[in-house]
């Protein structure tokens, strides 16, 4: 089974600034990878797949990196609304998806 | 509109059973696969279960496996949980959730909350 580890576990940051929130898996993904953000009371939201491509309607400040067992997701100038709960998520894993802890950034 | 739409949550007692239902609408259902994804009060997102667009594969989590079955109907656009022997562990929002336009989970309704208690 394949574990998703996420740190680190809180990230506190000012508006404005980088945030940079990492994703480890214990054996190869290839690029299987997908990253969502949460906001208490909603549903997930898909910010990136394939590592790094941005979904639909994704501001340019969200990029995705890494290949094989390592991963960023990068927010280059953090705005109010991107304080949430970030999930990494190893897809197409037949029988079994899989799902990082969560990362939480909040306002520093 | 591309919509995902569940259903069937509530209160039910240890050991008791409940079916949740998924509509969908939007898009062409039975090219997808339907994914099921829970999340404890206060916890992360766990996978429980997949079911292909044709209904002839079905896998599970663990944690359900056994007590679980995924299932769809594609002439009714409808995905279902039929969930057995409830738990207390297993209360969670319940969410159903599809690749559609991306290789990872685009689409997601809103959860229907499960609560195991006596």
């Amino acid at each position: 089974e394949i574990v998703m580890t996420q740190s680190p576990a809180t990230l506190s940051v000012s508006p404005g600034e980088r945030a940079t929130l990492s994703c480890r898996a214990s054996q190869s993904v290839r690029s299987n990878l997908a990253w969502y953000q949460q906001k208490p009371g909603q549903a997930p939201r898909l910010l990136i797949y394939g590592a790094s491509t941005r979904a639909t309607g994704i501001p340019a400040r969200f990029s995705g990196s890494g290949s094989g067992t390592e991963f960023t997701l990068t927010i280059s100038s953090l705005q109010s609304e991107d304080f949430a709960v970030y999930y990494c998520h190893h897809y197409n894993n037949w029988p079994r998806d899989t799902f990082g802890q969560g990362t939480k950034l909040e306002i520093k | 509109q591309v919509q995902l739409v569940e259903s069937g949550g509530g209160v039910v007692q240890p050991g008791r059973s409940l079916r949740l239902s998924c509509a969908a609408s939007g898009f062409i259902f039975s090219s997808y696969a339907m994914h099921w994804v829970r999340q404890a009060p206060g916890k992360g997102l766990e996978w429980v279960a997949v079911v292909s667009y044709d209904g002839s594969n079905q896998h599970y989590a663990d944690s359900v496996k056994g007590r679980f079955t995924i299932s769809r109907d594609n002439s009714k656009n409808t995905v279902y949980l039929q969930m057995n022997s409830l738990r207390a562990e297993d209360t969670a929002v319940y969410y159903c959730a599809s690749p559609v336009w991306a290789a990872a989970f685009d689409i997601w309704g809103q959860g229907t909350l499960v609560t195991v208690s006596s």
